[in-house]
């Protein structure tokens, strides 16, 4: 199985800064098909996941743009350029390139 | 509107079994495959199974199955499936039916609670 790290774990950001989350995979989530699918999840208190970037880089309908996906091979980070209040919860990275699909441990982004 | 509405969650002893429904709307059901992810208590995400859009092809997280848990489907009824058997504590979780959308996970339900203790 695909083995999912995310760092850190926890992430205190003072409003209107930027965040970072880094995610590694134990192998290259390329795929046969060229395409290497890497998404990134985010869960707001007491609500179910949310989609929000997909095969790494593409950011999903609805999603805005201060949310920024990048990476290759098996290094991914997401980027959110200016936290708001409501970007508080736990961003997950997820590899759909093989199964069983696996997801990283979650990163807590908290207001300071 | 889509919508994925879970049921058949709640309280069962160990070694009791369970069936969890998903019933799907606002898009074309047969056309995509369907996962079920659960989450226990305060814990991350964990991909459980999946089932190919017309059901002939099925995928486990055999570390947390074991030859336990059974994914099916209806298309007629766009419903998905999730049968757990020998349900044991550390099954205890939210369990969440998904849409698979070549193949991220584009759409959640609200989820179904699953505890399993005497």
């Amino acid at each position: 199985d695909i083995v999912m790290t995310q760092t850190p774990l926890s992430s205190p950001v003072t409003l209107g800064q930027p965040a970072a989350i880094s995610c590694r995979s134990s192998q290259s989530l390329v795929h046969s098909d060229g395409n290497t699918y890497l998404s990134w999840l985010q869960q707001r208190p007491g609500q179910p996941p949310r989609l929000l970037i997909y095969k790494t880089s593409k950011r999903f309908s609805g999603v805005p743009d201060r949310f920024t996906g990048s990476g290759a091979g098996t290094d991914f980070t997401l980027k959110i350029s200016r936290v708001e209040a409501e970007d508080v919860g736990v961003y997950s990275c997820m590899q759909a390139t093989q199964f069983p699909r696996t997801f990283g441990q979650g990163t807590k982004v908290e207001i300071k | 509107e889509v919508h994925l509405v879970e049921s058949g969650g709640g309280l069962v002893q160990p070694g009791g079994s369970l069936r969890l429904s998903c019933a799907a709307s606002g898009f074309s059901f047969s056309i995509y495959a369907m996962s079920w992810v659960r989450q226990a208590p305060g814990k991350g995400l964990e991909w459980v199974s999946a089932i190919s859009d017309s059901g002939d092809k099925t995928y486990y997280a055999d570390s947390v199955v074991k030859g336990r848990f059974t994914i099916s489907r209806d298309n007629s009824k766009s419903t998905v499936y999730l049968q757990l058997n020998s349900l044991r504590a550390e099954d205890t979780a939210v369990y969440y039916c998904t849409k698979e959308w070549y193949p991220e996970l584009d759409v959640w339900g609200k989820g179904t609670t699953v505890t399993v203790s005497s």
